[in-house]
């Protein structure tokens, strides 16, 4: 079964505005990581977020990661029509190089 | 796609057949991935390799081999493809020290 689950499945919005999906994971981990995949494209890595961290920023992203609710979200703000990709969570666990994926989420930004 | 290529690219083939997938990398990283992705799955692990000739199974390896003869290569083989191995197969590459993976293009398999 899949280790990460996101949501929402799909998010369509206006360029400008921010972008929020969840993620919820099942197991320990030891780091949760966000990435993302234009259409047709291998995954880019977005971002890492350690076990002991709560929140990471890097440019216009945010984590979050909530280990007592096995949660995180990834926030894009001033979203803009390149950001049009799906985006995973994917966690690795304590036994270590074994990475799980989510199902993704798809987000559009209208121009 | 940092130093990573998967070939064939697109492969057509037919149920029963043999099929061998190859990642190539010129990273020298340790860890080497095979995954598929199927609309609603997201990646799925079918098999990874910890070294040469160091290989063990993920979440979906039945029908699907795979070998490590040397660093730089991983090889899938559908040993009998069947219509459910349609996918995107991703290789992914990770250095020792590193928690990230890197992917390669993929490689789109129908089997009719």
């Amino acid at each position: 079964s899949q280790q990460g689950e996101e949501d929402p499945q799909a998010l369509s919005i206006q360029e400008g505005e921010n972008a929020t999906m969840n993620c919820s994971y099942k197991t320990s981990i030891n780091n949760l990581q966000w990435y993302r995949q234009n259409s047709g494209r291998g995954l880019v890595h977005l971002i890492l977020i350690r076990s002991n961290e709560r929140e990471k920023h890097s440019g216009r992203l945010r984590v979050t990661l909530d280990t007592s609710k096995k949660s995180s979200s990834l926030l894009i703000t001033a979203s803009r029509a390149a950001d049009t990709a799906s985006y995973f969570c994917a966690t690795d666990g304590t036994g270590g190089f074994k990475t799980i994926f989510g199902a993704g989420t798809r987000l559009f930004v209208k121009a | 796609d940092a130093g990573i290529t998967q070939s064939p690219r697109h492969k057509v083939t037919e149920t029963g057949t043999p099929v061998t997938l190859r990642c190539h990398q010129t990273e020298n990283h340790r860890y080497m991935y095979w995954y598929r992705q199927d609309p609603g799955h997201g990646l799925r692990l079918i098999h990874y390799s910890y070294g040469v000739k160091d290989t063990d199974k993920g979440e979906v390896s039945d029908g699907y081999s795979v070998s490590r003869s040397k660093t730089e290569d991983f090889l899938l083989t559908l040993e009998s493809a069947t219509s459910s191995q349609t996918s995107v197969y991703f290789c992914a590459i990770r250095d020792s020290y590193q928690e990230t993976q890197y992917f390669g293009p993929g490689t789109r398999l129908l089997v009719l």
